[in-house]
């Protein structure tokens, strides 16, 4: 079946540093893809998307291009706040399925000042 | 617009006992879904209903868990007899439902501890 597969965590940045955080898939279709995020204390909300390949989905300062090629959408931001301290999780949805969204573990970014 | 509302916050209960969970989606929004996340985990699909009909519920675990929508706006998602590995946090989501791929919002969510 579907899956996503996310860099292990948790990651630890000095702010300003520069953000990747690693997201592949695997799926049958032609899959949407997603990252959500997770700040403490709060619920999950989409930061951005893509549904097609060589779609940039952006927001926020951070970018994901979608990579059929390496079935991959990786996370960047190139300048990192405190306030970016939270959980990410990389998802998809399959296209013309039932749109149910497949997560991966999640990854905990930690920005000191 | 308000949000995802969920209810309770937080549950503890002991193993076999039962409990409920209630969800009430943005206004107008037809696809209602309701996740488990495990700690460490992502968020993993239980059921996902469309107006007051079910969609996907390969998931869920029937001989224990059950949910409905019956008015296909609020759902209830209950567990009986709940186990210690049921300890999770409950996610309810909704979307408009049109079939473009659009967001998914998600509620606040309900810590679940099974002692």
């Amino acid at each position: 079946g579907d899956s996503v597969t996310q860099m292990e965590g948790p990651v630890t940045l000095s702010e300003e540093a520069f953000l990747t955080i690693n997201c592949t898939y695997t799926a049958t279709g032609y899959p949407s893809l997603f990252w959500y995020v997770q700040y403490p204390g709060e619920g999950l909300q989409l930061l951005l998307k893509a549904t097609k390949a060589d779609d940039k989905g952006s927001n926020k300062g951070f970018e994901a291009t979608y990579r059929k090629e390496t079935t991959s959408f990786h996370l960047e931001k190139g300048s990192v706040q405190v306030s970016d301290s939270a959980v990410y999780f990389c998802a998809l949805s399959d296209q013309g399925g039932s749109e149910k969204l497949v997560f991966g573990k999640g990854t905990k970014l930690t920005v000191n000042p | 617009e308000a949000g995802v509302a969920q209810s309770p916050r937080y549950k503890i209960i002991e193993k076999r006992q039962s409990v409920a969970f209630w969800c009430n989606p943005i206004s107008g929004h037809a696809t209602l879904y309701w996740y488990q996340q495990i700690l460490g985990q992502g968020p993993k699909l239980l059921i996902q209903f469309q107006n007051n009909g079910v969609v996907d519920d390969s998931q869920l675990p029937k001989d224990r868990f059950s949910a409905e929508r019956l008015k296909g706006v609020d759902s209830t998602l209950k567990i009986q007899p709940a186990k210690l590995e049921d300890s999770a946090v409950y996610l309810c989501a909704s979307s408009l439902g049109d079939g473009s791929q659009e967001t998914q919002y998600f509620g606040p969510g309900t810590r679940l501890l099974v002692l």
